[in-house]
């Protein structure tokens, strides 16, 4: 069964606005992982957050994580119009099991 | 990073044949490889997990005389989609992961259309 769940379902930005796409799960986690899939293609690896750190940046990305409310947010700042596609949160509970969230749709316009 | 190839991208099969869908990585050994499924506009739902010369471990409500899944090297994991049906259609990834590695790398999916 799915564990994730994200919100917005989708969201439609303009060019240089900040995207912030939130995540929440239900059990313990050893880490939570963020991927991109653009249309009909497989996924990319974001950004992965340990369950001891809070917070994580890297380049536009910045990721939270609060495990006491079972929840974690992606924000991409600086929308450019590449950035146009789906964002999932994936948790590992054990082993390397990856347990995907439902996914944000991101529409970023020129 | 690491890089898993994933083979055909799609496939259009007629009901009742089989299609074998291969995910291979290319600069490093997979000890352990991930099956999943995609339907429009959903997430992914993990099919199985395979370890190396192992078999494989199906999640629940799969059936695993369907889906057939092989991973005789540590290079190479095969799923073979067994008497496809139109219901089958859908978008199946692969990934791998190293042994010393938290990170799964995927495939670029292949999209199955049974008619």
């Amino acid at each position: 069964s799915q564990q994730g769940e994200e919100d917005p379902q989708a969201l439609s930005i303009q060019e240089g606005e900040n995207a912030t796409m939130n995540c929440s799960y239900k059990t313990s986690i050893n880490n939570l992982q963020w991927y991109r899939q653009n249309s009909g293609r497989g996924l990319v690896h974001l950004i992965l957050i340990r369950s001891n750190e809070r917070e994580k940046h890297s380049g536009r990305l910045r990721v939270t994580l609060d495990t006491s409310k079972k929840s974690s947010s992606l924000l991409i700042t600086a929308s450019r119009a590449a950035d146009t596609a789906s964002y999932f949160c994936a948790t590992v509970t054990s082993g390397s099991r990856l347990t995907f969230g439902e996914g944000t749709q991101l529409t970023v316009n020129p | 990073g690491a890089v898993v190839s994933q083979h055909p991208s799609w496939v259009i099969c007629k009901s009742g044949t089989s299609v074998k869908i291969e995910c291979r990585s290319l600069d490093f050994q997979a000890t352990t490889m991930f099956w999943y499924r995609q339907f429009p506009k959903q997430s992914l739902m993990l099919m199985a997990t395979s370890n190396e010369g192992s078999k494989a471990t199906y999640e629940q409500g799969v059936e695993k005389d369907k889906f057939l899944i092989n991973h005789a090297s540590l290079t190479l994991s095969t799923l073979t989609v067994t008497s496809a049906h139109p219901e089958d259609s859908s978008f199946y990834i692969c990934s791998a992961k190293r042994q010393d590695s938290t990170e799964a790398f995927f495939g670029q999916g292949t999209r199955l259309t049974v008619v």
